[in-house]
């Protein structure tokens, strides 16, 4: 089955600071690629996502970028502000069935 | 509001005891899932269901035991809870099958087995 792991599983910013999150994934079948944020006490919310037609997307402060070769896909943060603490999941799936599996996590601490 | 609502919110009981946890959407979706999360965080898929049949069991035990009585709920009862089971329980809900759907994912319901 799919495997995703995550790096780091921690990571302290300066406010202003460019945070960056790095997954690897090892089944070459996944087409999806998800990223959801976890706050303190609540669900993970999907913040950007990425198919694997296309190699970087995006959204004002985020972005993610997909390397389908290496099997590894990342997200960016620019402008790091406190409001950005959080539990970060990256996750991969298949286009054939509806499995999402989930990286490790990383927490991410935004020093204002 | 639209949403994935789950209750209770949290839920402390004893070892052995039979509980249930419960989750509604009415965002229109037909496929609806349970993610346990454990203390480190790590998010696992236990079930999916699809218009109300099973599609996704990840080697969950036969202790616990979803229940979908319609496509906008589905339900989780856990027989002889054992302490292992102490974790967040997260519902989810997306819009098709193909493999591509945005999940929204509910609250959670903390469970905390003594």
């Amino acid at each position: 089955g799919e495997n995703v792991e995550q790096h780091p599983s921690t990571l302290s910013v300066q406010e202003g600071d460019s945070a960056v999150i790095k997954c690897t994934y090892s089944d070459s079948a996944s087409n999806y690629f998800p990223w959801y944020k976890q706050e303190l006490g609540k669900g993970p919310q999907l913040i950007i996502d990425i198919r694997s037609n296309v190699g970087e997307k995006k959204d004002q402060r985020i972005a993610v970028t997909l390397n389908k070769t290496a099997k590894h896909f990342s997200l960016h943060i620019t402008e790091t502000q406190p409001e950005d603490s959080a539990v970060y999941f990256c996750a991969a799936r298949k286009a054939a069935g509806n499995k999402l599996t989930f990286g490790g996590g990383t927490r991410v601490l935004v020093k204002p | 509001d639209t949403a994935v609502s789950q209750t209770p919110k949290y839920l402390v009981t004893q070892m052995g005891n039979d509980k249930s946890i419960k989750c509604e959407q009415n965002l229109g979706h037909d496929t609806m899932y349970w993610y346990k999360q454990d203390s480190k965080k790590f998010l696992k898929i236990m079930f999916s269901y699809n218009n109300k049949e099973l599609i996704i069991n990840e080697t969950v035990p036969n202790r616990f035991s979803p229940k979908s009585p319609d496509k906008a709920h589905l339900n989780l009862h856990i027989n002889s809870l054992e302490l292992g089971d102490s974790a967040v329980y997260f519902c989810a809900s997306s819009q098709g099958t193909s493999g591509k759907e945005t999940q929204y994912f509910g609250p959670g319901t903390r469970l905390l087995v003594l």
